[in-house]
């Protein structure tokens, strides 16, 4: 089946530092991967649409400055939270687009929890 | 954007079969209606999808209303693995696959 790889799977960091996560789909090409934020209790919201090649599409509110996202081959995406602050803390998770020609689902990978002290 | 209501919580016993209603009335004609589940802590994980009629796999069966407002997954013998969030959603066909979750529906069971 479809696998998503997401690494770390935790990171703790210091209030501005800047953290990245990876997202990688293992076997199969991604042209398009997503990305989302979870608080506790509530739903996935996404952040971002990442296109292999070309300039993230960012959700209305979300900050394209502090969340970097690069999308450099079909298997791989990597979010960068930049000078991450406590309210970042966040569960991050990423999902790939396994479209084909009798396919068009989405696989996501097991998130990755920041917490920023 | 595409919306979808779903009950906040459900209770099955175990060995009972359980349906999960989705309203999802600002559907369009190619939207695709797609059910995922999320265990605590882990990313969601892809349970269905179906387009008009009704679908079957492994894990579920995926009921849709003729005029597609609405669709039913249907675990046909709960488990206490299937303790989870339920998101239904759909995907407009011009909006690059985008994924927009409800909700959900927190679905306990029962020994």
């Amino acid at each position: 089946g479809a696998v998503v790889s997401q690494h770390p799977s935790w990171v703790i960091c210091k209030s501005g530092t800047s953290v990245k996560i990876e997202c990688r789909s293992l076997d199969f090409q991604a042209t398009t991967m997503f990305w989302y934020r979870q608080f506790p209790k509530q739903s996935l919201m996404l952040m971002a649409t990442s296109n292999e090649g070309s300039k993230a599409t960012y959700e209305q509110g979300v900050e394209k400055d502090k969340f970097l996202i690069n999308h450099a081959s079909l298997t791989l995406s990597t979010l960068t939270v930049t000078s991450a602050h406590p309210e970042d803390s966040s569960f991050y998770i990423c999902s790939a687009r396994d479209e084909g020609e009798y396919t068009d689902t989405q696989y996501f990978g097991p998130g990755t929890r920041l917490t920023v002290l | 954007d595409a919306k979808t209501t779903q009950p906040n919580s459900m209770e099955s016993n175990e060995e009972e079969p359980v349906h999960l209603p989705c309203n999802h009335s600002t559907i369009s004609g190619t939207d695709y209606i797609h059910w995922y589940r999320q265990l605590p802590s882990q990313g969601p994980e892809y349970v269905i999808h179906g387009l008009t009629s009704n679908v079957n796999n492994r894990m579920a069966s995926l009921a849709i209303a003729e005029d597609r407002k609405s669709s039913t997954l249907i675990l046909h013998r709960a488990t206490l693995r299937d303790a989870a969030v339920y998101y239904c959603s759909h995907v407009p066909y011009n909006q690059g696959g985008k994924l927009i979750f409800g909700q959900g529906t927190e679905l306990s069971v029962k020994p």
